[in-house]
């Protein structure tokens, strides 16, 4: 059984658009997370949410708006796409929003932006 | 600010070789330390972690060591196999804010049978 996924796995679009990434989490976590690896595998966190409140927003365009409708899930919804939001993103989970605590990442979603 | 440094890549190894891989950390307090690996394709996941001072972590043949004396945190591992072959992230606890992990920049090792 998948522990963290994400939909789609792949996302081509045009500059401009708006798209939306999907995360679910199986393992009855509390914490999620979406992060962003650009080419050079750097690492960079966005947002994290606990029990459905938002505790990391890093310093993100307001173009990204991560939503948590429930403990389980994890959405990011990107607004008017630029050529440098293509990236690979990772949603994650923790139990528990303590840095200590091991987090499990999902397979990522490669985002290309043309 | 809290910072880790890790050394770049990509290290290029023979199957059986001797890996090290460097990683140095700036943390103020106690940080909890952490190596995690993406293998090709995938997401990260948790290789071993140390939450004190001499801690030795170690899972799958590699190990690392919580030195504060150096402030390192350095991956070995003694005889790496062809599927060892990924990114290998070093990271802390923030302890100013704990919520989250500072991360190195990885690196990347590739293993040639």
């Amino acid at each position: 059984d998948t522990a963290v996924s994400q939909t789609p796995k792949y996302l081509v679009t045009q500059m401009g658009n708006d798209k939306s990434i999907k995360c679910e989490q199986n393992l009855g976590h509390d914490t999620m997370y979406w992060y962003k690896q650009d080419s050079k595998k750097f690492l960079k966190i966005m947002f994290s949410y606990n029990n459905k409140e938002l505790i990391i927003n890093e310093t993100v365009p307001n173009r990204f708006s991560p939503k948590s409708p429930d403990k389980a899930h994890l959405n990011l919804h990107i607004n008017s796409l630029e050529l440098g939001d293509s990236a690979v993103y990772f949603c994650a989970s923790s139990q528990g929003a303590s840095g200590y605590n091991e987090q499990f990442f999902g397979p990522g979603t490669r985002l290309t932006v043309l | 600010g809290n910072s880790v440094t890790q050394m770049e890549g990509p290290v290029t190894l023979s199957e059986e070789a001797f890996l090290t891989i460097n990683c140095t950390y700036t943390a103020t307090g106690y940080p909890s330390l952490f190596w995690y690996v993406q293998y090709p394709g995938e997401g990260l996941q948790l290789l071993l972690k140390a939450t004190k001072a001499d801690d030795k972590g170690s899972n799958k043949g590699f190990e690392a060591t919580y030195r504060k004396e150096t402030t390192s945190f350095h991956l070995e591992k003694g005889s790496v196999q062809v599927s060892d072959s990924a990114v290998y992230f070093c990271a802390l606890s923030d302890a100013g804010n704990n919520r989250k992990l500072i991360w190195g920049l990885g690196t990347s090792l590739a293993v040639n049978p």
